[in-house]
């Protein structure tokens, strides 16, 4: 398993301004997930964040909006940009240590005003 | 479009009675599932998986059934208990990538265990 740790846990933003919500894992993982829960919806993927590569993201989801950094095997950022309060959601990291089940942050609940 | 569905927002159950949550997945490519329980301002946690060439898997008071002809599968806990009260994710992966590949989640299902 992995213990993973995301910060903030959870934030009150001005529209327009960005959030940069970190994730730290305690080992090593080649593949970090990004995902958002919206009021009502299910966790839906945005990104799929490897080390030395950019990022993958999935339909509806730009890396203008969303960019992800990921310096080492072991952390990684989402930033939301210029938000609006369509973006307030519940944001998760997730590591998949291989062949093996994801396991998620504890999120950061985002509520844009 | 939505590829995993689970249809009851929220299923109430007295404890020790069992609980089966069902999901239903749209996407033939799916071969790995999996379910996550959620509380309140914590993120998912693992609960328990099952690959396509399985047709059930057994962990404790978990037990997940797959029916591939379908495209359905259940989770069924028993006994209930207090402590199983919480939010429950079905998850569906493709090409055998487990977690790897990054999951669809199905909208989630309300465990209420009644005393």
């Amino acid at each position: 398993s992995a213990v993973i740790s995301q910060k903030p846990s959870r934030d009150i933003c001005q529209r327009g301004t960005s959030l940069t919500i970190q994730c730290q894992v305690d080992s090593q993982v080649t593949m970090m997930f990004w995902y958002r829960q919206q009021p009502g919806q299910s966790l839906t993927l945005i990104a799929t964040a490897n080390q030395g590569s950019e990022a993958t993201y999935e339909s509806g989801f730009v890396i203008d909006k969303f960019p992800i950094s990921r310096p080492n095997l072991t952390f990684s950022t989402l930033t939301v940009s210029n938000m609006s309060p369509e973006d307030s959601s519940i944001y998760l990291c997730s590591v998949a240590t291989g062949w093996t089940e994801a396991f998620f942050g504890q999120g950061t609940r985002l509520t844009v005003v | 479009d939505q590829q995993v569905k689970q249809n009851s927002p929220s299923l109430s159950v007295q404890e020790g009675r069992i609980s089966i949550l069902n999901c239903d997945y749209t996407n033939s490519m799916f071969d790995y599932f999996l379910w996550y329980k959620k509380y309140p301002a914590e993120g998912p946690t693992f609960l328990i998986s099952i690959s396509s060439i399985k047709d059930k898997n057994e962990d404790g008071r978990f037990t997940v059934f797959l029916n591939k002809s379908a495209k359905h599968l259940s989770l069924h806990i028993v006994p209930s208990q207090p402590g199983d009260s919480a939010v429950y994710f079905c998850a569906a992966s493709a090409y055998s990538g487990g977690g790897a590949d990054g999951l669809t989640f199905g909208k989630g299902t309300h465990l209420i265990i009644q005393p």
